[in-house]
């Protein structure tokens, strides 16, 4: 059964970027879809963007489409997500989950456990 | 972007109680829609798609029923721990979208 672990929590100046590893374990890697999906301090899920690693190909939601960044090491089994030019906002819960086989959209399991980035001066 | 919304925004109930939580689409989502269920510092944990299909090791106590627009997840028997929130999630347009949550706490 695949198993997501991110790395750990970020604490960046605005302006700055953070750069997040989601790393599965334990199942199947190549043909999935891995989206991220953050959440502000008490807030709900906001989908962000996803990738499809073994088509190369990710898709961003269009509030980020200019400062976001997700890429896939298939030799590690790792995705990665970049935020640029953070900002106080920013600040949130970013979380990786895996979506469905070779498709950006569908429902999402498993999750990742979470990694905090806290944008602060 | 398809908007979600969740009613009611808390729900009161007692343990081994039924709870119906809705769910509605601005638009048609088909059965493309999965919950989730999330408790204070946890992840989300997928409990069913495709409308009424329950992801695997989810009791039967939770269902799922609805079509187009109009949702609801069904718990038949509240237990200790399902007292969480609850967010609904359409995947039948880009971008995905999720609802803004039901929280379940102990009347």
């Amino acid at each position: 059964q695949v198993q997501l672990t991110q790395s750990g929590a970020e604490v960046k100046e605005p302006g700055s970027w953070v750069k997040v590893s989601c790393k599965a374990s334990g199942g199947t890697f190549s043909g999935y879809s891995f989206s991220w999906v953050r959440q502000a301090p008490g807030q709900g899920l906001e989908w962000m963007g996803g990738i499809v690693p073994i088509f190369h190909i990710a898709k961003y939601a269009q509030k980020f489409q200019d400062r976001l960044m997700i890429t896939a090491d298939e030799s590690s089994s790792t995705v990665y997500m970049e935020l640029s030019s953070l900002r106080p906002e920013d600040m949130a819960v970013y979380y990786c989950a895996r979506g469905q086989y070779q498709l950006l959209s569908g429902w999402f399991d498993p999750w990742g456990q979470g990694s905090l980035v806290t944008v602060s001066s | 972007d398809i908007l979600m919304t969740q009613s009611p925004a808390t729900l009161s109930v007692s343990p081994g109680d039924r709870a119906t939580l809705s769910c509605r689409a601005s638009q048609s989502v088909r059965s493309n829609l999965a919950w989730y269920q999330q408790k204070p510092g946890q992840a989300p944990r997928l409990l069913i798609y495709g409308a009424s299909t329950r992801a695997t090791g989810i009791p039967a106590r939770f269902s799922g029923s609805g079509s187009g627009t109009e949702f609801t997840l069904t718990i038949s028997s509240l237990q200790s721990g399902d007292f969480a929130v609850y967010y609904c999630q359409q995947y039948n347009s880009w971008p995905d979208t999720f609802g803004p949550g039901t929280k379940v706490d102990i009347k």
